[in-house]
């Protein structure tokens, strides 16, 4: 089935450096945007940016610009969120998440969500 | 970027009821709006996109309205399972936003 798996939850010290990782299956991966969202503890969800799959090509939200980065691996159809110089912060949920329009005229929408990876930021 | 405001931020209700979640954008977003559900602990789910097309498999209580910058999501007869919280995002600009959330509790 369609899904996306990403990596189990993370403990880093202020400073270090994360990367989360989302591997796709039951489609093709390159066919849809990747986009990655934030949720601090208690908070609404806050959208970072995307990644062309095909391109590699990533935007950034307003915010999440320098420290965090987008990548894949399209090899293995997994995107990746890296972000350096961890801050308390940073402590939240991040989802990836396709985004998929049903015609090339629809709005697009994100369909299928990984199950969230928490990073935790602390001395 | 284009703001997303949601209201009410929580809303109290009984089973049964028939509930209106509202969300306004900063400026016309034609149809490009979509509307999740996120329950505690959980990855939010699509409900609702292009404003009002229901997604698979989702009950049809649920329903979507609005175009330009005003736009609703009803539940008419409201559910145990329904309690949770909603988010509406637009997708018109590449640059995405959500809403700050509902959040739908029991009365």
């Amino acid at each position: 089935q369609v899904q996306l798996v990403q990596s189990g939850s993370e403990l880093k010290k202020p400073g270090a450096s994360v990367k989360v990782s989302c591997k796709a299956s039951g489609y093709t991966f390159t066919s849809y945007a990747m986009n990655w969202v934030r949720q601090a503890p208690g908070q609404g969800l806050e959208w970072m940016g995307w990644i062309n799959t095909n391109t590699g090509n990533p935007t950034y939200a307003q915010g999440f610009t320098g420290r965090f980065v987008f990548s894949l691996d399209t090899s293995v159809s997994t995107a990746y969120l890296q972000i350096s110089s961890l801050k308390a912060e940073d402590t939240a949920v991040y989802y990836c998440a396709r985004e998929w329009a049903p015609t090339v005229t629809t709005p697009s929408a994100f369909d299928i969500w990984g199950q969230g990876t928490m990073v935790t930021v602390s001395s | 970027d284009i703001q997303m405001t949601q209201s009410p931020s929580s809303l109290s209700a009984s089973v049964g009821d028939r509930v209106t979640i509202t969300c306004r954008a900063s400026q016309s977003i034609s149809s490009y709006l979509n509307w999740y559900q996120q329950k505690p602990g959980k990855a939010p789910k699509l409900l609702i996109y292009a404003a009002s097309s229901l997604q698979s498999g989702v009950p049809s209580r649920f329903s979507g309205s609005g175009s330009g910058t005003d736009f609703t999501l009803t539940i008419s007869s409201l559910q145990p399972e329904d309690f949770a919280t909603y988010y509406c995002q637009q997708s018109y600009s590449t640059l995405h936003t959500f809403g700050q959330g509902t959040k739908l509790e029991i009365k």
